[in-house]
């Protein structure tokens, strides 16, 4: 069975701050893909990486990092320098090839000014 | 990168009629389509999933005759919430994978769907 956890139901922080968001995934596949969304007050989501199980380098794109470690099954997300734009939804998600998306329950964030 | 259109993005209706909510793949040919529905602060849960000129397949606890899914061409697939009930009442998403990359997914904007 594939599952998807992020622990934290809510996170609040300050602008400015750093926020890591945590993402731990379950799955016997040896080929699989992970991914990140955010999901803004709209609704649509909007995607933010994607990383297959064979890639373990860690990515950076402007204040977004990942840091990606199957010996922990984990794929964290961290924001620099938050920014009230960055509130949303965010949710981790596993795919094996040509299956669905198993989704995490999400993390609600808060970035207040 | 590869556009799913989903519409309407919102729709109420009354209890008792029925609700069709498109999902196009703008510039793909898509196989394989996923719906999913997400209740209020919570995360999407799949009710089924449809490929290209074949019945859905759908997931444990969804009503096929209720949730009724229609992928006739490539491009299109479409969900009718028949006899719409207040509970049915929620954000439903779908997604599309290319043909030719099946690890890829797009997701449509959504569609809120109110029953009154």
């Amino acid at each position: 069975a594939q599952k998807v956890t992020q622990a934290q139901t809510e996170i609040s922080v300050v602008e400015k701050e750093d926020v890591t968001l945590d993402c731990v995934y379950e799955t016997r596949d040896t080929t699989y893909y992970l991914f990140w969304y955010k999901q803004p007050p709209s609704g649509e989501l909007v995607f933010l990486i994607r990383r297959n199980s064979f890639d373990e380098q860690n990515e950076i794109s402007g204040r977004y990092s990942w840091n990606f470690q199957k010996s922990t099954s984990s794929f964290n997300f961290t924001i620099t320098a938050s920014q009230v734009v960055d509130s949303a939804v965010y949710f981790c998600a596993l795919r094996t090839y040509g299956q669905n998306f198993v989704f995490g329950p999400g993390t609600r964030l808060s970035v207040l000014p | 990168g590869a556009v799913v259109s989903q519409h309407p993005s919102w729709v109420i209706c009354k209890s008792g009629t029925s609700v069709k909510i498109e999902c196009r793949s703008l510039d793909f040919q898509a196989t394989t389509m996923f719906w999913y529905r997400q209740f209020p602060k919570q995360s999407l849960m799949l009710m089924a999933t449809s490929n290209e000129g074949s019945k859905a397949t759908y997931e444990q606890g969804v009503e096929k005759d209720k949730f009724l899914i229609n992928h006739a061409s490539l491009t299109l697939s479409t969900l009718t919430v028949t006899s719409a009930h207040p509970e049915d009442s929620s954000f439903y998403i779908c997604s599309a994978s290319p043909a030719t990359g099946r690890t890829e997914a797009f997701f449509g904007q959504g569609t809120r769907l109110t029953v009154v």
